[in-house]
């Protein structure tokens, strides 16, 4: 199956700092990637789409400043948490869709879990 | 109110036991549904497509109800590796953007 890796797995930084978080469709084109943010005993929320060589689309109450989103290729986006906060801690999971009409949906990276100290 | 509701649980089980999970969802022109699987500190995983007819695999069954917007997941004979969190997830367009559920806790005991 479709294989979406992300990097790094585990991250803890200080409080200001700026982390970026890659993901990566390793076997196919990812026309689409998706940034999730999931905080302890609660569900995944999607923080953005984007799509390839375009800007990503940012849900409600989601910094856009804040949360950077990079879609440059076909293979890679990233997700730069700026000047980042203790607040901001949290496991950020991303998933990707290839061409064409998947019916099985999104397939998802294993993970990133950010600590701000 | 949320667009995709669940029990949280947790539900705590015998191995062996049947164990069924509800969810509920608001938008009626949903159009694809599925149960998918969380391990601790894991990404989630695909567990099954939900269609319209219904459909099993293996130990698992589901169910659709578009009428009631209403979805279940059966789990026959558990097993120790059942245990996780079940999130049901909910398709809306063609953009392929997931909603999920805030996921039902298994505990499968000895």
């Amino acid at each position: 199956g479709a294989v979406v890796s992300q990097h790094p797995s585990w991250v803890i930084c200080k409080s200001g700092t700026s982390v970026k978080i890659e993901c990566r469709s390793l076997d196919f084109q990812a026309t689409t990637m998706f940034w999730y943010r999931q905080f302890p005993k609660q569900s995944l929320m999607l923080m953005a789409t984007s799509n390839e060589g375009s800007k990503a689309t940012y849900e409600q109450g989601v910094e856009k400043d804040k949360f950077l989103i990079n879609h440059a290729s076909l293979t890679l986006s990233t997700l730069t948490v700026t000047s980042a906060h203790p607040e901001d801690s949290s496991f950020y999971i991303c998933s990707a869709k290839g061409t064409g009409n998947w019916e099985l949906g999104q397939y998802f990276g294993p993970g990133t879990r950010l600590t701000v100290t | 109110r949320k667009e995709v509701e669940q029990d949280p649980g947790p539900f705590n089980v015998p191995e062996g036991a049947t164990v069924a999970f509800n969810c509920t969802y608001s938008n009626s022109a949903s159009q694809s549904f599925f149960w998918y699987r969380q391990d601790c500190r894991k990404e989630p995983k695909l567990l099954m497509s939900v269609y319209s007819s219904g459909n099993e695999d293996g130990r698992f069954t589901a169910q659709l109800n578009r009428a009631s917007q209403y979805i279940s997941l059966l789990i026959r004979d558990s097993k120790l590796s059942d245990s996780a969190t079940y999130l049901c997830v909910v398709r809306y367009n063609a953009g392929n953007m997931l909603t999920f559920g805030g996921g039902t806790r298994l505990m499968v005991k000895p």
